[in-house]
């Protein structure tokens, strides 16, 4: 079965560094999504991207974080300036458009700020 | 908007027992519901979808669930449950094929040798 890949695995970073996480969607989809799950806490939608664009992001999705497609096989989550508290695991998803319901997920970068 | 409930933070049960993890939702408008499987240190894993047709819906791993449209329930159940079966089990929603998923907030399954 075809794969989101995600790198790197594990991050760690600075407080008011910049961050930016990598992910490979599937091939053929076209749409794209970044999640995230602090530790014991519930999966929360970040993001989502269609066409180059935004398509709908959550309260916590604020100017600190940016998303972009820069090649087409590359989706980028760049969080600027790193607070403790966006250490979390962020997964990214993918999904072809069409009758395809299914979210492919890839297996997560774990992001640690200090 | 829409939201899900899981209303067992924690479950445990010993090895060949059989397991209910419940699940239930809410939205105005017809959703697609799933379950996804997090092993330990590891991403989501999609268990099993209702989509329509059938209520009854099986999955990987011997897990089925059942979606209850009066009740607003799609609760997980496996009749035997094996120690690999041990994970952070999540209820999620779709309004529409191209919508994100909302997923509640967890639970976790312990099954003791």
């Amino acid at each position: 079965e075809p794969e989101v890949t995600q790198t790197p695995s594990h991050q760690v970073t600075q407080m008011g560094q910049e961050v930016i996480l990598r992910c490979v969607p599937i091939s053929n989809h076209l749409y794209f999504y970044w999640y995230r799950q602090i530790l014991g806490q519930k999966v929360e939608f970040l993001v989502s991207f269609y066409n180059n664009e935004i398509s709908e992001k959550s309260e916590i999705f604020d100017d600190q974080f940016s998303v972009e497609r820069p090649d087409g096989s590359n989706f980028t989550l760049k969080i600027r300036s790193t607070k403790l508290e966006d250490s979390a695991m962020y997964f990214c998803a993918s999904s072809v458009r069409a009758t395809n319901e299914k979210l492919f997920f890839g297996s997560g970068t774990q992001l640690s700020v200090l | 908007a829409q939201s899900v409930t899981q209303l067992d933070s924690q479950v445990p049960v010993f090895e060949e027992a059989p397991v209910e993890l419940r699940c239930n939702y809410s939205s105005s408008v017809s959703v697609y519901l799933f379950w996804y499987v997090q092993y330990p240190n590891q991403g989501l894993q999609l268990l099993l979808k209702y989509l329509s047709g059938s209520t009854l819906v099986k999955g990987i791993n011997g897990f089925e669930a059942e979606f209850n449209k009066s009740q607003t329930s799609f609760h997980l159940r496996k009749p035997s449950v094996h120690i690999s079966d041990t994970a952070e089990y999540f209820c999620a929603v779709r309004r529409t094929s191209y919508d994100k998923v909302i997923f509640g907030p967890g639970t976790s399954l312990s099954v003791i040798p």
